[in-house]
């Protein structure tokens, strides 16, 4: 069965700086989809970033970026430039193939410091 | 456009009662899947559904039961509601189940089973 996890709990960055979020994943699958969403106190989740496994080239969005080491199945997010309204918790998503279900880390709880 | 709708935003039970929460997704989106996350921890898949037919289910006992209705909306249940029950339930909705670019997300409904 797939997992994903996140070993940090809480991160915390200085405005207009750049943090990384670590995400590792387990899967005996050859072709999935991997997610960042961003949950703020309003429980929304929000889409971040996708990254295809079968694209080697890594993901962007804007002031968010990606790592993508399939071999080494790491999946970490770099925002850069970061800004108060970053600060929420991010989970990590493996989108499985067939049920097309999400396998959601435990989450990053990000503190933006002004 | 309106985003995926979620009602009622928060609710409290007792212990053995039964709920249903309400989803709406967004206009021409066929697919809706529901999670269940607990205080402190990621979303967990409950069921998905498309074209009102169930394309997936998680592992939650037999007590959680859905349906998506001819407008695509979908209502969850829950029957013989126990205290670990107690969590947020999102909706999330996109135009095919396979979710490639991302599922759209709800505001949630926050239960509560005293």
């Amino acid at each position: 069965a797939q997992t994903v996890t996140q070993s940090q709990p809480e991160m915390s960055v200085q405005e207009a700086e750049t943090v990384t979020l670590s995400c590792t994943y387990d899967t005996s699958e050859s072709d999935y989809y991997l997610f960042w969403y961003k949950q703020p106190p309003s429980r929304q989740m929000i889409l971040v970033i996708r990254q295809e496994a079968y694209k080697q080239q890594n993901a962007t969005e804007n002031r968010f970026s990606v790592n993508f080491q399939k071999a080494a199945k790491s999946f970490s997010l770099k925002i850069s430039d970061s800004q108060l309204g970053d600060a929420a918790m991010y989970f990590c998503a493996y989108r499985t193939s067939g049920t097309y279900k999400y396998i959601f880390g435990t989450g990053t709880r990000l503190k933006v410091l002004a | 456009d309106a985003g995926v709708t979620q009602s009622p935003t928060h609710l409290i039970k007792t212990r053995g009662q039964h709920v249903t929460l309400r989803c709406s997704p967004i206009s021409g989106h066929k697919s809706v899947s529901w999670y269940q996350q607990v205080l402190g921890q990621g979303p967990q898949f409950i069921f998905q559904y498309y074209e009102k037919e169930e394309r997936g289910r998680g592992n939650f006992p037999d007590r959680f039961s859905a349906r998506q209705f001819p407008n695509y909306s979908s209502e969850l249940n829950v029957n013989a509601l126990l205290l670990g029950d107690s969590a947020l339930y999102l909706c999330a909705s996109s135009y095919r189940p396979s979710g490639d670019y991302g599922y759209t997300f709800g505001s949630g409904t926050r239960l509560t089973v005293v």
